[in-house]
């Protein structure tokens, strides 16, 4: 099966500009993640979807950062405005069920923001 | 809050038996996962323990002791492909839902 696809992989901009990511999750896998993982660092948390319903942002800067998955397939991720110390490599994951304890990984963009 | 800890580096020549502690400190805990992520790649999935003992998979296996709110992740027969980074993560449940709460990483280093 297919696996999880992101696109752009790699993407610059300036601070204070604005970017969005892209996200195809495993077909049929209800529920989605998007993280944050800054060089160094494990991946943390920004949102979960459970088909197209949001079921946890609390790690989600909402000032600056949106998610949305339309149809509980695809979904985006958005940043605007960015700034510096949002460089980082931004994954999506997606499970099958709710556990959770099981996630696919995409291959995640890398955002450098200047 | 949650926590957990793991060491930053781990070296090992090939061959060899490695061990990747986890201790964490948190609520709602369900289960420990594994990931192993080799560098510019992603976190793929090796293990998941939710009670105590010891889960073998091929030459990797992972334990987990509740009562300590420990855990590891054990590599036999290690080879150069398994150096990557290693993550522990708990696997929680907050409010609506089950989620992850990676640690920092564990770089294993094999040497020939």
């Amino acid at each position: 099966e297919a696996g999880v696809a992101q696109s752009p992989r790699y993407k610059i901009i300036e601070k204070r500009q604005s970017v969005a990511f892209w996200c195809n999750p495993i077909s049929g896998h209800a529920t989605l993640y998007w993280y944050q993982q800054i060089l160094g660092q494990g991946p943390k948390l920004l949102i979960q979807f459970q088909n197209n319903g949001v079921v946890d942002d609390s790690q989600l800067p909402k000032d600056r950062f949106s998610a949305e998955r339309l149809k509980g397939v695809d979904s985006t991720l958005k940043i605007q405005p960015a700034k510096l110390e949002d460089s980082a490599v931004y994954l999506c994951a997606s499970s099958a069920g709710t556990s959770g304890y099981e996630q696919y990984f995409g291959p995640g963009t890398r955002l450098t923001v200047t | 809050g949650q926590s957990l800890e793991q060491p930053s580096e781990v070296t090992a020549v090939e061959g060899a038996i490695v061990q990747i502690n986890c201790t964490y400190q948190t609520s709602g805990f369900y289960g420990l996962s594994w990931y192993q992520q080799h560098d510019g790649g992603a976190p793929t999935f090796l293990s998941y323990n939710a009670l105590d003992g010891l889960e073998e998979t091929g030459r990797f296996s992972s334990f987990l002791s509740r009562s300590d709110s420990y855990g590891y992740l054990l590599l036999q027969e290690l080879q150069m492909k398994d150096s990557a980074s290693y993550f522990c993560a708990v696997r929680v449940y907050g409010g609506a839902t089950n989620k992850l709460i990676f640690g920092t990483g564990t770089l294993l280093a094999v040497q020939p």
